[in-house]
């Protein structure tokens, strides 16, 4: 079946921690994005790629870096100096960048401080 | 700016009965709309759609939703409430005209679903 798999479910990071979220998709969409959900707001925009080796910082990118070198995976980096990272960190893609297209999401990162 | 505003935080159903969820957007085009649900721990899943054609949209599990240009508005409905729709539900807008697909999320509004 056609999807977005995120890993892992659950991460805990360390203080001055660098970790990384794996997001996977066989959609063959061409538009990959992050988003980062807390409670009580809707999903906010980290990062956002429109095609393989190119992404652009959405509302919240700081402390956050994305790369895409292929069409398939966008991997999200919360590095330490993102300073409030715990929260839940979803995955998702689009056939292209038209607003008509909806977007898949995948099951979610829930990422909390040790 | 285009804003999303869901009017409820939490909405509490018997089942059986009818379901509705509100949602006003604030937008200077006609934009597409999007309602999404979100299980516990889990993705969110697309439930319906508009993007400028029938102006009563169905959508899966027997929900719809009716868009009402002149009052702003994109409430979802269910004639019958299950169990198994108690969740978070997300009204979304995709503005027209901004070079991407940039989604603006409401803050969501929790179903909860007694016997």
């Amino acid at each position: 079946d056609g999807g977005i798999t995120q890993s892992p479910k659950y991460l805990f990071r360390k203080e001055g921690q660098n970790v990384t979220l794996s997001c996977e998709q066989n959609l063959n969409h061409d538009a990959m994005y992050w988003y980062r959900q807390d409670p009580g707001q809707g999903l906010r925009l980290i990062y956002y790629s429109q095609i393989v080796n190119d992404f652009q910082k959405g509302d919240i990118a700081e402390g956050y870096s994305v790369s895409r070198e292929k069409k398939e995976s966008f991997p999200l980096t919360v590095t330490s100096a993102q300073k409030n990272p715990t929260a839940f960190y979803l995955c998702a893609s689009s056939m292209n960048r038209d607003g008509n297209q909806p977007q898949h999401f995948g099951d979610g990162t829930r990422l909390s401080i040790l | 700016a285009q804003s999303v505003t869901q009017l409820d935080s939490h909405v509490s159903v018997s089942e059986g009965t009818p379901v509705l969820l509100r949602c006003n957007y604030s937008s200077s085009y006609s934009p597409s709309l999007f309602w999404y649900v979100q299980h516990p721990n889990k993705g969110l899943q697309l439930l319906l759609k508009y993007t400028s054609a029938a102006t009563l949209v169905k959508g899966i599990n027997g929900f719809e939703a009716e868009f009402k240009k002149s009052e702003t508005s994109f409430h979802l409905t269910k004639p019958s409430a299950h169990m198994s729709d108690a969740a978070e539900y997300f009204c979304v807008v995709s503005p027209p005209n901004t070079g991407f697909q940039k989604l603006v999320f409401g803050t969501g509004t929790r179903l909860l679903v007694s016997p």
